[in-house]
This record gives structure tokens, C-alpha cells and sequence, in this order.
């Protein structure tokens, strides 16, 4: 079936450092989306990758849509406590009728 | 940006009584709207998409009978939890796509925090 793998589960890192999270399907995405959420919150939508190649900047966040359309990731630069959360990809495939999948998240840790 | 309401934001029912969640989108009409449920520490899992005017279509694995969905209005989707069974408490969301401008957005209600007794 239709699923997104995503790695790392978790991340901890120091106030500082740059985090990755990675997303991968065996399957061509229409697109994927980035979605931030909070503890206890719902997630909130950062960003949709369309193109094959995509590179997209949100302050510290770059996004990458692989040439492919089959992979993605997320990095942050030079962390903030601010960062701290769970990061989705969510994948939206060819006929799905805007049917998000999500991957499974990475749970990132920043310690000050 | 797009609002998407959900109420109640939590409710605790009792075993085998049945728990009515709405989700509604406050500045945009959604003629499709979808419904993920999320155990603690895991993954949105995509329940169902509620279509207006015409049956829910469910995700492999989702009892349509114990999920009902309904999408009566461009701005109203229910979903009810029939029969509740403490394996049946997480944490429920909605969320409805606004489409076009190039960006196929997905806007999230708040959630809905059901607990089984």
C-alpha cells in the first residue's frame, strides 16, 4: 500500500547543532508537505514540494524534494529551543484525491 | 490563513455510549474533508475522507459501522464514535484541504482528545 517512511524517530541535539529528517517512499509523489507539531498541539503545515528537484528556504528550514519524487527531507540549521517538536512528512500520491499520508515523524530534542 | 474548528477539544464518555465529534471550516467551504486518528507518541493515521453529499470513503482496517461520518453541509463534517471502547481513546483530527493558488493546503482543527472509561 501507499506508505512514507521517515527517519529518525528521535533527535536530540544541542542548542546549536543542525537536525535532518529524512522521508522515502517506494513510489513517484504527486508532493510531499512538512508539518510541525507541538506537544499536545495539532500539526501545523510548514511547506509543499512539488517539483522534482525542489529546494524551498524557511528562515533556518531548507526543504529538498528529490529528483525522483520519491524522497525528502528537512534540515535545520543552528537549532533553537524554539525547534523543539515532532516533524511530519506527508505524502500525497498520484489519484489520491488529496489524501495525505504521513510518515511517522522525528521527534526532535533540543537541549539549551 | 484557513480556520478549521473541532468541538469538543476533549470529552471522556463512558463504555458503549457513542461520542459525537464536529469538525467545521470557519472561512472556506470544504467539499471534502478527512478524519485521522493518533494514539500518544504516534503517527497521524488517515481514518477516513468525509465527502459532502455522498458516503465517507474509510481507510483499509476502519469499521465504517463503529466510525460514522457525515459531511451534510460544505462547512460541516461529524464523526461519530459509536459504542466507545477504551481502545477506541486517542486523539481525533480533522482537517480539510484549501485548494488552488499552487499549494494544496492541508489546515488542521485542533483536535479532539477522546478517553474511554
Amino acid at each position: 500500500g501507499q506508505q512514507v517512511m521517515q527517519i529518525p524517530q528521535y533527535q536530540h541535539v544541542q542548542e546549536g547543532e543542525d537536525f535532518t529528517t529524512y522521508c522515502n517512499s517506494s513510489t513517484t509523489l504527486s508532493n510531499i508537505q512538512w508539518y510541525k507539531q507541538r506537544p499536545g498541539g495539532h500539526p501545523v503545515f510548514l511547506i509543499q514540494l512539488v517539483k522534482s528537484g525542489e529546494v524551498k528556504k524557511q528562515k533556518r528550514l531548507t526543504f529538498q524534494f528529490g529528483e525522483a519524487k520519491k524522497n525528502s527531507s528537512l534540515h535545520i540549521t543552528a537549532t533553537q529551543t524554539t525547534d523543539v517538536g515532532t516533524y511530519f512528512c506527508a505524502a500525497m500520491f498520484s489519484g489520491g484525491y488529496n489524501k495525505l499520508i504521513f510518515g511517522a515523524g522525528t521527534r526532535l530534542a533540543v537541549h539549551p | 490563513g484557513a480556520v478549521v474548528s473541532q468541538h469538543p477539544s476533549w470529552v471522556i464518555c463512558k463504555s458503549g455510549t457513542s461520542v459525537k465529534i464536529e469538525c467545521r471550516s470557519l472561512d472556506f467551504q470544504a467539499t471534502t474533508m478527512f478524519w485521522y486518528r493518533q494514539f500518544p507518541k504516534q503517527s497521524l493515521m488517515l481514518m477516513a475522507t468525509s465527502n459532502e453529499g455522498s458516503k465517507a470513503t474509510y481507510e483499509q482496517g476502519v469499521e465504517k459501522d463503529k466510525f460514522l461520518i457525515n459531511h451534510a453541509s460544505l462547512t460541516l463534517s461529524t464523526l461519530t464514535v459509536t459504542s466507545a471502547h477504551p481502545e477506541d481513546s486517542s486523539f481525533y483530527i480533522c482537517s480539510a484541504p484549501v485548494l488552488g493558488g499552487g499549494t494544496d493546503t492541508q489546515y488542521f482543527g485542533p483536535g479532539t482528545r477522546l478517553t474511554v472509561l
